[in-house]
């Protein structure tokens, strides 16, 4: 079965850099899938960030397009978020998932909170 | 980008009533290929979303038959019959026909 995890900091500070990493297991990353980070904001909004196919092409959000960097580490079936400049409006919980087309796999989220 | 708008906002609802729930969207979400590339997610308290629905009307590998996706081009509709207390938490409709993909507002089930 695909499992997918996130992991990294869960304070950021104002315009810093904001950086998880999606670790997946039961499955490669090359072999299949585009592989996708998406944020809930609090409330209810739901935003796709982005995605990494699995021949290493990246496609952005145009909203995150200057901030956003999504790549990947074959050799450890890790994909990574790197988002620049981060403000306040960038707390939320961040999620990776399997996508190709629907969203099948997800990780269990992240809540990353920007803040001095 | 395309906004896919949701009513209503929440729903309260008796177990074992239907619930209904609408996604409407800007443009046309039938892509040139013909398919249409609309999906239904739920977020049950505590968890990450969890796909319902994908092409419109496809129940993704062990979703109870009581979820049923319909509609085409932009209104689309996600009705649950005989809700259950396992239903609750909040429903997303989901377009990737058109880059940026994009969710809906969100509708939040409780149980009256």
């Amino acid at each position: 079965e695909i499992q997918l995890q996130e992991s990294g900091p869960g304070l950021v500070k104002p315009s810093q850099s904001l950086s998880l990493t999606c670790s997946v297991t039961g499955y490669t990353i090359t072999s299949g899938y585009d592989w996708s980070w998406i944020r809930k904001f609090p409330g209810n909004k739901m935003e796709w960030m982005g995605y990494i196919s699995n021949s290493g092409s990246t496609n952005y959000n145009p909203s995150l397009k200057i901030r956003i960097s999504i790549t990947r580490d074959t050799s450890k079936n890790q994909f990574f978020l790197q988002l620049n400049s981060v403000t306040t409006e960038d707390t939320a919980t961040y999620y990776c998932a399997s996508s190709g087309p629907y969203f099948d796999y997800w990780g269990q989220g992240v809540m990353v909170t920007v803040s001095s | 980008d395309v906004v896919l708008t949701q009513t209503p906002v929440s729903l309260s609802v008796t177990l074992g009533d239907q619930a209904s729930i609408s996604c409407r969207s800007s443009q046309s979400l039938e892509y040139s290929d013909g398919y249409t590339y609309l999906e239904w997610y739920l977020q049950k308290p505590g968890q990450s979303p969890q796909l319902l629905i994908y092409g419109v009307s496809n129940r993704f590998s062990g979703v109870p038959d009581r979820f049923i996706g319909s509609g085409s081009g932009t209104d689309f509709t996600l009705k649950i019959s005989r809700v259950e207390p396992e239903d609750l938490g909040v429903y997303y409709c989901f377009q990737a026909t058109h880059d940026p993909l994009t969710f809906g507002s969100g509708t939040k089930l409780e149980i009256k």
